[in-house]
């Protein structure tokens, strides 16, 4: 069975465009999570989709957005970059909502803002 | 709110020896505690996954426990190899918060 894929893998942007990361779960997988990593933040929760619907959004602004389509993949978009956009950016799929079940997560997308 | 500390931040050994990580977490109503692994640069690999309801899952030469009495999970590894090096992290779900990842302790083991 396929794992959690993620693209595009590397991206570079300047500072006021705006991004967008795709997540394909693993078949049968109904529920995606986004989270973004930092060297001084660790991992952060940034939200939570099942049956395209939003269930968990973390503290970020509202220039992160994301939604999750009938095929249960899922994108997230970032406007107006900032320098501290810079990050690795996870999706994690379980089979169900809430994160009770084991996530299985994706390689990440890099995104750099210049 | 749950918060997940691992201590400590970096570890180095030598080939062959047996270690622990270690997993603190502030909310014991906990409802299970996941350790994964991740290479620089490349995502999360989970490695085991503790129910609340249990006290330690197996997994080759990793054991992992959780005791939510104390807060405190461990990985342990047993005769520890240099493809092993990597880091590991923890991540505790409350049911009312999402996924909450410690900070993670940077291993390396050396040949």
């Amino acid at each position: 069975k396929a794992g959690v894929t993620q693209t595009p893998r590397y991206l570079i942007k300047t500072r006021g465009q705006q991004v967008t990361l795709s997540c394909s779960p693993i078949s049968g997988h109904r529920s995606v999570s986004w989270y973004q990593q930092t060297p001084g933040q660790g991992l952060q929760f940034l939200f939570e989709y099942f049956s395209e619907t939003q269930r968990n959004k973390g503290n970020f602004p509202g220039r992160f957005s994301g939604r999750q389509f009938s095929n249960s993949r899922s994108e997230m978009n970032v406007s107006t970059l900032e320098l501290g956009d810079s990050a690795l950016y996870l999706c994690a799929s379980s089979p169900e909502p809430g994160q009770v079940y084991e996530q299985y997560f994706g390689p990440g997308t890099r995104l750099t803002v210049t | 709110k749950q918060e997940v500390t691992q201590i400590p931040a970096a570890l180095s050994v030598p080939e062959g020896e047996n270690l622990v990580l270690n997993c603190s977490f502030t909310d014991s109503a906990i409802y299970n505690l996941q350790w994964f692994r991740q290479d620089p640069g490349k995502g999360l690999t989970s490695l085991l996954l503790i129910q609340s309801s249990q006290r330690e899952q197996t997994s080759g030469r990793l054991n992992a426990s959780l005791d939510k009495s104390s807060g405190r999970s461990t990985l342990y590894i047993a005769a520890s190899q240099p493809g092993d090096s990597a880091t590991y992290l923890c991540a505790g779900y409350s049911g009312n918060t999402p996924l909450v990842f410690g900070k993670g302790t940077r291993l390396s083991v050396i040949a």
